[in-house]
This record gives structure tokens, sequence and C-alpha cells, in this order.
């Protein structure tokens, strides 16, 4: 159980281009998810934490109008990419917190800008 | 804030025992320890968590000393598809949407 299916795994876009990111929790209900963005043997760093039905929260230093976040359902949220450059290029991943306290991740996205 | 410290590597003899350090000092008495682990290109794998009490699961078991400030991760049995970065954290309470930060965790390599 506690699922989380994200999708793409991988992904190549043109420098300018959006991308959208989902990330679904399959067998229970997530009213919050997490984004992460983690750069080639880095650590996963938080980008912003995704509330159902309300706006998400942001950490400091991450540009909310450049990684749009969308939380309509108990179990979909969407990270887009807008205007994507080549920094961007990136390993992002989800989480949601299932009952009983712990946190699943999805398999995460290879995003690639060219 | 609590933070974690690990040491950046260790190496484990397959079928042995690793046992993994975490530090978190600075923990206050309602924040929960946290174990993941990450192998190369995917997403963390939950392995244990725990508050006070040792804990212990299919996967490992969960030491923490009696002040808090200490635990261990035990993989009783290593295996080669253990060989992976794991990481120790300890649970930011954030309102009510409680956000686990990652810290740079511990690279362990099992040999056979």
């Amino acid at each position: 159980g506690a699922v989380v299916s994200q999708h793409p795994s991988r992904v190549i876009c043109k420098s300018g281009t959006s991308v959208k990111i989902e990330c679904r929790s399959l067998d229970f209900q997530a009213t919050t998810m997490f984004w992460y963005r983690q750069f080639p043997k880095q650590s996963l760093m938080l980008m912003a934490t995704s509330n159902e039905g309300s706006k998400a929260t942001y950490e400091q230093g991450v540009e909310k109008d450049k990684f749009l976040i969308n939380h309509a359902s108990l179990t979909l949220s969407t990270l887009t990419v807008t205007s994507a450059h080549p920094e961007d290029s990136s390993f992002y991943i989800c989480s949601a917190r299932f009952l009983g306290g712990g946190y699943t991740f999805g398999s995460g996205t290879r995003l690639t800008v060219v | 804030d609590a933070k974690t410290t690990q040491p950046t590597s260790m190496d484990c003899a397959e079928g042995r025992a690793a046992n993994l350090p975490c530090n978190h000092s600075t923990i206050s008495g309602n924040e929960y320890v946290y174990w993941y682990r990450q192998i190369h290109s995917q997403g963390p794998q939950y392995i244990i968590h725990g508050l006070k009490n040792n804990e212990t699961n299919e996967m490992a078991s969960l030491i923490i000393t009696e002040d808090r400030k200490s635990s261990t991760l035990i993989l009783p049995h290593a295996t080669l598809r253990d060989t992976a970065v794991y990481y120790c954290i300890v649970r930011y309470p954030q309102g009510g949407s409680e956000k686990l930060v990652f810290g740079k965790g511990t690279k362990l390599t099992v040999n056979p």
C-alpha cells in the first residue's frame, strides 16, 4: 500500500517550453504532497509543499512563477516547469504522507532541457 | 531546528550487519527520526521511523538512545542490493504539514 506514481519518468524538452510532471497517490488520499529536486551527486532539496485545494508553500529561493504547483484533488499534484532552461535539468521527485506517519516517494522524473 | 550528522560513507561485507549511525543532538521532544534510502536514480524508499522506543520491521531495526540525541539503523544481514545512500531525517513540523528535509546521507557499499 501507500504507493505514489510519478509520470513521466523521463522527459527531454526544448529550452523555453514548459513541462508538466504528475504525481498520483494510487491507494490513499494525500492532502499534502511534497516536491523535491535533486542534482547529480547531491541530496534532495525540498522545493515546495503542495496542499489540496490551496496554494502551495514554496521554500526560500524557489521561484513560484517558474515552478507551478497544482493540487486539485486528493490524489493528484502536478508540477509545471515553465519556460524551462538547461539549468532546470534535474531529477524531480514527489512525495506524500500516508496514514501511520511515513512518507512515500515517487520514482522520480529526469528532466533534460536542451 | 534539529539537524542530523551522518558519516559520508561506510562499507559492509555481504551477510554481515550494517550499523549506520546518526547524530541529532538538537532534536526536540516531538520530532520523529526517519530513515530512508535511495538507490541510484530512484525515489527514496522508506525504511523505518521512531520517536523514543526502538523499532523493528521486516527491513531494519532502529535504535534510539535514551537522550534521543543519536540513533542507529541496523540492517541485520546486508545484501548487495542494500547498497544505497541512507538518509537519517528529523521531521520538522510545519504547521499541519510536516515536511522532510534531507541531509547528505551515508553512502553504504555492501561488498561481496
